[in-house]
């Protein structure tokens, strides 16, 4: 049960550059959340996706786009990367989004843009 | 405006010794709080929430109301207890969870 996969586990990129991170569950969970993280700072939400076919923007979603392909799959991208971008990204997802509703984490994506 | 502060970047303890991580908040509301914890080379992963009133690995932590607190406790240390903990509140009016920006823990042996 591989849980939540996030691919790439690495990447550079070069400013203005675009890419794609993609999250995959199989857990078949409801909720799925982006998250990055920084030095220094706890985890902050990009985007989110209460259920299959919904998604909104969290906390700091400026830069960012999103897609809930289907209700495994849940991928985050950068149209034109900036240096500010550069984090360390995690993927996560839960049953729902209740109270209590635990979340699963991918093993996170190092992101540096150049 | 809803925060979790986790006062202690790193703590640094002998293995048997007690631990507690800080963390308090600031929410207007009624307050669910978790700890999470990230191993080497591990995803992060819950550890304990505070609604469960359980003991995981050990580790204990009590809502502090009064005090807005919701530390994280262990008696005795053990050299596995070493990783990153963070302290998450959820915000019951769009159920995200507000992050910590955590704690290091290193048990010496």
């Amino acid at each position: 049960n591989a849980g939540v996969t996030q691919t790439p586990k690495f990447q550079v990129l070069k400013t203005g550059q675009s890419m794609t991170l993609q999250c995959a569950q199989d857990m078949n969970h409801n909720s799925m959340y982006w998250y990055r993280q920084d030095p220094g700072m706890g985890l902050r939400l990009i985007y989110y996706s209460a259920s299959e076919g919904t998604t909104d923007k969290g906390e700091v979603p400026n830069g960012y786009n999103v897609s809930r392909l289907n209700k495994r799959e849940f991928s985050l991208r950068l149209e034109s990367a900036a240096p500010s971008q550069t984090s360390v990204y995690f993927c996560a997802s839960s049953v729902e989004t209740g109270i209590n509703a635990e979340a699963f984490f991918g093993q996170g994506t190092r992101l540096t843009v150049v | 405006a809803q925060r979790v502060t986790q006062p202690e970047k790193l703590l640094s303890v002998f293995k048997g010794a007690p631990v507690e991580l800080k963390c308090n908040y600031s929410y207007s509301g009624s307050p669910e709080l978790f700890w999470y914890v990230q191993y080497s080379r591990q995803r992060l992963q819950l550890l304990l929430r505070h609604i469960s009133r359980e003991s995981i690995k050990g580790f204990t932590a009590d809502l502090n109301k009064g005090e807005t607190s919701f530390h994280l406790k262990k008696p005795f240390a053990q050299e596995e207890d070493s990783a990153m903990y963070y302290c998450a509140l959820r915000d019951d009016s769009n159920y995200q969870l507000i992050w910590g920006a955590g704690t290091k823990l290193i048990i010496k042996p």
